[in-house]
């Protein structure tokens, strides 16, 4: 079974800290990505990651950033937290070839700033 | 038009009826699709994935796909009280994994 694990369930920041998120894989997954989820918003794409040291925009990165390292590891970093980046934080990750292979999520981490 | 289209619902079934949920999607190139069923405050699960039209059954799920049509339905039966949840449809895009906004599905004792 794929285990992907994030580092914290939840999380409580305070405005202008720098926070990270951490995100691991034991499946050997090429692809990595990060998601946040907002009620009535769905899920929307921050970042993601086809490779060590590689890493794309999703459709809402303003305000974050990513590190890949380790092929297992993916972190979300928030440089100077806000409180509009209050939410449910999910990582998941697939195989290359991602067109047929689903995701497989992590269990969040509900992430508040206030 | 949106990438992927889903009623948010809530759709309200009793229990032991079948459970019809429907996603349309717009990309003709999609290959992939994929149900999943979220609990409120947990994760999103994968449930079902299917490939190419037709029926596929998992249990008391069944996925429909209709590329020409271009929308996916998954069909749960025996509808049961632990069925109540939020289902994402997802399809793969051109690089990534495309999501529905879900339908908040509730079975009624």
């Amino acid at each position: 079974d794929v285990k992907v694990t994030q580092s914290s369930r939840y999380l409580v920041k305070r405005t202008g800290e720098k926070v990270f998120l951490e995100c691991v894989q034991d499946m050997d997954h090429e692809n990595m990505f990060w998601y946040r989820q907002d009620p009535g918003l769905g899920l929307r794409l921050i970042y993601f990651s086809y490779d060590v040291k590689m890493k794309e925009k999703g459709d809402i990165p303003e305000g974050y950033s990513v590190s890949r390292e380790k092929k297992e590891r993916f972190s979300l970093i928030l440089e100077s937290a806000s409180t509009n980046q209050t939410s449910m934080y999910l990582c998941a990750s697939t195989w290359t070839g991602m067109g047929n292979s689903p995701l497989h999520f992590g269990n969040g981490t509900r992430l508040t700033v206030t | 038009q949106k990438e992927v289209e889903q009623n948010s619902g809530p759709l309200s079934v009793p229990e032991g009826a079948i459970a019809s949920l429907n996603c349309t999607y717009s990309d003709r190139g999609s290959q992939s699709f994929f149900w999943y069923r979220q609990y409120s405050g947990k994760s999103p699960e994968l449930i079902m994935s299917i490939y190419s039209n037709g029926d596929k059954e998992d249990g008391r799920f069944t996925a429909q796909l209709n590329k020409a049509s271009q929308y996916v339905s998954l069909l749960i039966r025996d509808s049961q009280p632990s069925d109540s949840a939020t289902y994402l449809c997802a399809f793969s895009g051109a690089s990534k994994i495309i999501f529905g906004s879900g339908t908040r599905l509730s079975i009624r004792p």
